[in-house]
């Protein structure tokens, strides 16, 4: 139980253009998701917390309108990098909050042209 | 603010003992994980430990926590090649909170 999958796993993208990344929680809802960030081999830094209903919380630094966040069901928060660049190029991980633990995806890989 | 701490690297041969190690800063942790990631994939959850236990074993894993010296420890027995992974700790200080990591320990396992 808990599994969090994301779609896609790997994206390219010219510069200039938006890419959407869907989180999922498989078999439970989750009220709760979390959007990471992660540079080769550096840590996972906090991006947003995505509420269901509400707007997400982003962390100091984050580009709300860089990064919009959406979590319009339970099972479903979406991440869109708007006017991607090539220093977006990053993996990107998101969580869900089941039972008071946070439960990964597998991660997209967003690689801008 | 808080902060977790790992090295960054442990070479081990294949049957021998893991040892990784990690501080944190944050006297109000509750939670304390260890999570492994292996190339191009998510995190998966290995283990946790409440911050009232001082040891918690899993069949191969050992986790050991010194809360007066905000120190953490993994334990892994009879390394195998498929352990071969980034390891990370991660703190938090109460259920549903935000997740502080620490850098990631590359576990490299040799045959």
């Amino acid at each position: 139980g808990a599994v969090v999958s994301q779609h896609p796993s790997r994206v390219i993208c010219k510069s200039g253009t938006s890419v959407k990344i869907e989180c999922r929680s498989l078999d439970f809802q989750a009220t709760t998701m979390f959007w990471y960030r992660q540079f080769p081999k550096k840590s996972l830094m906090l991006m947003a917390t995505s509420n269901e209903g509400s707007k997400a919380t982003y962390e100091q630094g984050v580009e709300k309108d860089k990064f919009l966040i959406n979590h319009a069901s339970l099972t479903l928060s979406t991440l869109t990098v708007t006017s991607a660049h090539p220093e977006d190029s990053s993996f990107y991980i998101c969580s869900a909050l089941y039972g008071g633990e946070q439960f990964f995806g597998p991660g997209t890989r967003l690689t801008v042209l | 603010g808080e902060d977790v701490e790992q090295s960054l690297f442990l070479s081990v041969r294949e049957g021998d003992s893991s040892v990784i190690n990690c501080t944190y800063t944050d006297s109000s942790s509750t939670y304390l994980y260890w999570y492994k990631q292996e190339p191009g994939a998510g995190l998966q959850l290995l283990t946790y430990i409440f911050s009232n236990m001082d040891m918690k074993q899993d069949q191969r894993l050992t986790v050991l926590l010194n809360k007066k010296d905000k120190h953490l420890s993994l334990r892994i027995a009879d390394t195998q090649t498929g352990d071969s992974a980034i390891y990370f700790c991660a703190e938090r200080a109460n259920q549903g909170g935000k997740l502080i990591f620490g850098q990631g320990t590359e576990l490299s396992v040799k045959p």
